[in-house]
C-alpha cells in the first residue's frame, strides 16, 4: 500500500516556463511533507518543505502548495531553467511518538526534464 | 565539507558474503537515519537512531542486517550472507534535535550483489 503516490513518472518543461510536480498521500497522520531532489549517482537533497498548518510555503523559484482536504500538494518551480533537470521525491513523516523518530516516507520520484 | 558522507560509495560482493558501510553524519546532527532505494522506487526507511540508541527498525530490516551508531557519532550497516535481492543504493541521513524534520542525505553505497 502506497502512502504516497506521485503519479506522473517524468514531465518536460520549456524552459522559462512553470514546472508543475504533483503528490498525492493516503495517511492522514502525516503532518510534515517535503521536496527532494535527486541527480544520478547522488543522494536526494533536501529542496522544500511544508508544515500541515500552513498551504503554502515559498522559496525563490520553489512554491509547495499543499491541499490537506484533498491529501494532494504541488511544487511549482518558475521559471524552470535546464538545471533542474533531475528526479524530485515527494517526501511525508509524521513523528513516531514512542521513538521520536521522523522517519520519511517517499514517491516513486517525478523526473523533470527542462528543454533549453 | 560539513555534509554527510557515506564509504564506500560503490561495494560489487558474491551471494553469500558479508558487507559493511560507513555513514558519518553532519557533526552536531543527533539524529541518523539508514534508507534503501531500489530502481525506480523512492527510498524506503530502514532504521532510526537518536545519539547511540536505535529505536526503530523497519519491517524490511531482516535478521540478516544490523546497524550501530557506538557513540552517537558515525554508523555502520553490516548485511549478512548477502542475497541478489540486497542489491540496492543505500542511503544515510541525518537531521537535528527534536522538532526537526528535514534530513540531509549522504551520496548513498551503491550495493550489487552477484
Amino acid at each position: 500500500d502506497q502512502q504516497v503516490k506521485q503519479n506522473s513518472p517524468s514531465l518536460s518543461v520549456q524552459e522559462g516556463r512553470i514546472s508543475i510536480l504533483n503528490c498525492d498521500y493516503t495517511n492522514s497522520m502525516f503532518d510534515y511533507f517535503l521536496w527532494y531532489k535527486k541527480y544520478p549517482a547522488e543522494g536526494p537533497t533536501f529542496l522544500i518543505s511544508i508544515s500541515s498548518i500552513k498551504d503554502k510555503n515559498e522559496d525563490g523559484r520553489f512554491t509547495v502548495f499543499l491541499n490537506k482536504s484533498a491529501k494532494h500538494l504541488s511544487l511549482h518551480i518558475v521559471p524552470s531553467q535546464p538545471g533542474d533537470s533531475a528526479v524530485y521525491f515527494c517526501a511525508a513523516s509524521a513523528v513516531n511518538s514512542g521513538a521520536g523518530s521522523y522517519q520519511l516516507t517517499f514517491g516513486k520520484g517525478t523526473k523533470l526534464s527542462v528543454i533549453p | 565539507d560539513t555534509g554527510v558522507s557515506q564509504d564506500p560509495r560503490h561495494k560489487i560482493t558474491k551471494r553469500g558474503q558479508n558487507v559493511t558501510f560507513r555513514c558519518d553524519p553532519i557533526s552536531e546532527h543527533n539524529r541518523l537515519y539508514w534508507y534503501r532505494q531500489t530502481l525506480g522506487q523512492g527510498p524506503e526507511f530502514l532504521t532510526y537512531f537518536q545519539n547511540e540508541a536505535q529505536l526503530e527498525k523497519s519491517r524490511l530490516l531482516s535478521d540478516r542486517f544490523s546497524a550501530e551508531r557506538p557513540k552517537g557519532s558515525f554508523s555502520t550497516l553490516e548485511i549478512q550472507r548477502t542475497e541478489q535481492g540486497d542489491s540496492a543504493m543505500y542511503l544515510c541521513a541525518s537531521s537535528l534535535v527534536q522538532g526537526s524534520h528535514e534530513q540531509y542525505f549522504g551520496p548513498g553505497t551503491r550495493l550489487t550483489v552477484t
